[in-house]
């Protein structure tokens, strides 16, 4: 267990809706990072918060998006979702910045859109 | 811009026979280098880094990588597999485009071990 917490679990819903998924990061880390992965694309970066204010953009669609809350945790929006979203989404944490420090993975969600 | 490579979709080993796993890596500066494995259904786990010093990395379930700079690669090794041990294998590097202080993961498309008794 990394200590990283994603829900749902599991989401389907239709094209066209919206979704948030929600992310509690590791006790005391301040940066969150939401990625998605795909057959097609693998593991692709979406975008990284700290401490409540967004630090890097990915590959991340005008129609998503993301914040992170005075208590840490964040959440994911995706909104006029289409087929191809359909897609493990996770989560991760790191305590700060600096670029040695690993990534804690969360469980994910998986999003299927029909 | 940062890339990894993982040449093998797939890696075929005996239970109790050594492996490995391919990563290559370009990147402009340092690397900062991970591995993760990937259990069916699960999140990643961190299996190990490279960020500075020895060439050889150990890291978790009696896992090590040996950071090669003239050959740009970052391979993953362990003695002796084990049935458990199949699973998804991720090379990722970290993208120091965002000045170098903090940076996601560059990840590579993944390699699937599967070791047979």
């Amino acid at each position: 267990d990394s200590g990283v917490t994603q829900t749902p679990k599991h989401l389907i819903t239709a094209t066209g809706q919206r979704v948030t998924l929600r992310c509690s990061p590791r006790s005391g880390d301040l940066s969150v990072y939401w990625y998605q992965q795909s057959l097609d694309q693998g593991l692709q970066f979406l975008i990284q918060y700290y401490n409540g204010e967004e630090r890097a953009k990915g590959n991340i669609l005008e129609r998503f998006s993301a914040q992170q809350f005075p208590d840490l945790h964040s959440e994911l929006n995706l909104s006029s979702l289409e087929l191809g979203d359909s897609a493990l989404y996770f989560c991760a944490s790191s305590p700060g910045q600096s670029s040695s420090y690993e990534q804690y993975f969360g469980p994910g969600t998986r999003l299927t859109v029909t | 811009a940062q890339s990894v490579a993982q040449p093998e979709d797939q890696v075929n080993v005996a239970e109790g026979n050594p492996l490995t796993v391919k990563c290559t890596y370009s990147v402009s500066g340092n690397p900062y280098l991970f591995w993760y494995v990937q259990y069916p259904n699960r999140g990643l786990q961190f299996l190990l880094k490279y960020i500075t010093g020895d060439n050889l990395v150990k890291g978790s379930y009696g896992f090590e990588a040996e950071f090669n700079k003239s050959q740009t690669s970052f391979h993953l090794k362990k003695p002796s597999a084990l049935v458990s041990d199949s699973a998804l294998y991720f090379c990722a590097v970290r993208d120091v485009n965002y000045g170098g202080s903090q940076g996601n993961l560059i990840f590579g498309k993944g390699t699937k071990l599967s070791v047979k008794p």
